[in-house]
C-alpha cells in the first residue's frame, strides 16, 4: 500500500522552542518529491517545504528544515524558533508510485505553539 | 503568476438540494485539477482529479460528480445533498505530467442542514 504515516496526532510547545514533526512513507520509486503542507485555522493549505529524493542535501526554508533519510523512508520537519503563527495542522505528502497523478497525504499533526 | 480561485467561500444548503462548486486556475495551461474534501479536524480525502478537458477520475463513489468543461475550470456537483456531504472542499492544481508541487485554493465551507 502507498502510505504516508504521521505518528504524532498532536504536539504542543512553547514559543521560541524547536519542534520536530515526524513522517514516514513507503514507496517503490527511486526518485520522487516529498512535501510538508501547513493548514492554519483559515484552512488554506500552504506549502512549507519540499524535498527531491535524489538530492542528498536537506531542504531548508528560513526557520523550516527537513531531515530526509531516504533509506529509512523518513522525512521529518523541524521548526526552529517557533512562533505563534506556526500553530496549524501539518501534513506530510508524496506523489503516488508508478506515475500516479495524485498526492498521498499523512493523517496530519496538530501543532500548537503556546505563548 | 498562477492563481486558483474557488467560490463560493461559504455555503449553507438544505438536505436534498443541488450543489455546484466552481474552481478556476489562472496563469497556466492544461493543469491537472483536483477536488478534496476535509471533515473538521481530519485529513484530506481525494474525491476527483482531471488530467484534461472531459477526463475525470473518481476516487470515492458517492453522490458527488465532477466536470471539467474548460481547460482551467473544474466543477463539483451534486443533484441531492446529504448531511454527510458537509465539510471543507479544496480545489488544487499541478502542472500537467509533473510530480512537483500541488497548489491549493482557499476552499469552500459547505454545511448541509
Amino acid at each position: 500500500a502507498q502510505t504516508v504515516t504521521q505518528s504524532q496526532p498532536e504536539m504542543s510547545v512553547q514559543e521560541a522552542e524547536t519542534v520536530t514533526l515526524s513522517c514516514t512513507y513507503d514507496t517503490s520509486e527511486s526518485n520522487y518529491y516529498l512535501f510538508w503542507y501547513k493548514q492554519p485555522p483559515s484552512r488554506q493549505m500552504i506549502l512549507v517545504i519540499r524535498q527531491e529524493a535524489y538530492k542528498q542535501q536537506n531542504a531548508t526554508e528560513n526557520r523550516f528544515s527537513v531531515n530526509f533519510q531516504k533509506a529509512a523512508k523518513s522525512f521529518s520537519l523541524k521548526i526552529s524558533d517557533s512562533q505563534l503563527g506556526d500553530t496549524a495542522m501539518y501534513f506530510c505528502a508524496r506523489w503516488g508510485d508508478q506515475g500516479a497523478q495524485k498526492l498521498v497525504f499523512g493523517q496530519g499533526t496538530r501543532l500548537t505553539i503556546n505563548p | 503568476s498562477q492563481t486558483i480561485h474557488q467560490w463560493p467561500a461559504t455555503l449553507v444548503q438544505p438536505v436534498g438540494s443541488p450543489l455546484s462548486l466552481e474552481c478556476t486556475v489562472e496563469g497556466t495551461s492544461n493543469p491537472n485539477l483536483y477536488w478534496y474534501r476535509q471533515a473538521a479536524g481530519r485529513g484530506l480525502q481525494l474525491l476527483f482529479y482531471s488530467v484534461g478537458i472531459g477526463q475525470i477520475s473518481s476516487e470515492v463513489p458517492q453522490n458527488l460528480s465532477a466536470s471539467r468543461p474548460q481547460d482551467r475550470q473544474f466543477i463539483l456537483s451534486s443533484k441531492k445533498l446529504l448531511l454527510s456531504d458537509s465539510g471543507f472542499y479544496l480545489c488544487a492544481w499541478t502542472t500537467s505530467g509533473s510530480s512537483d508541487t500541488q497548489y491549493f485554493g482557499p476552499g469552500t465551507r459547505l454545511t448541509v442542514l
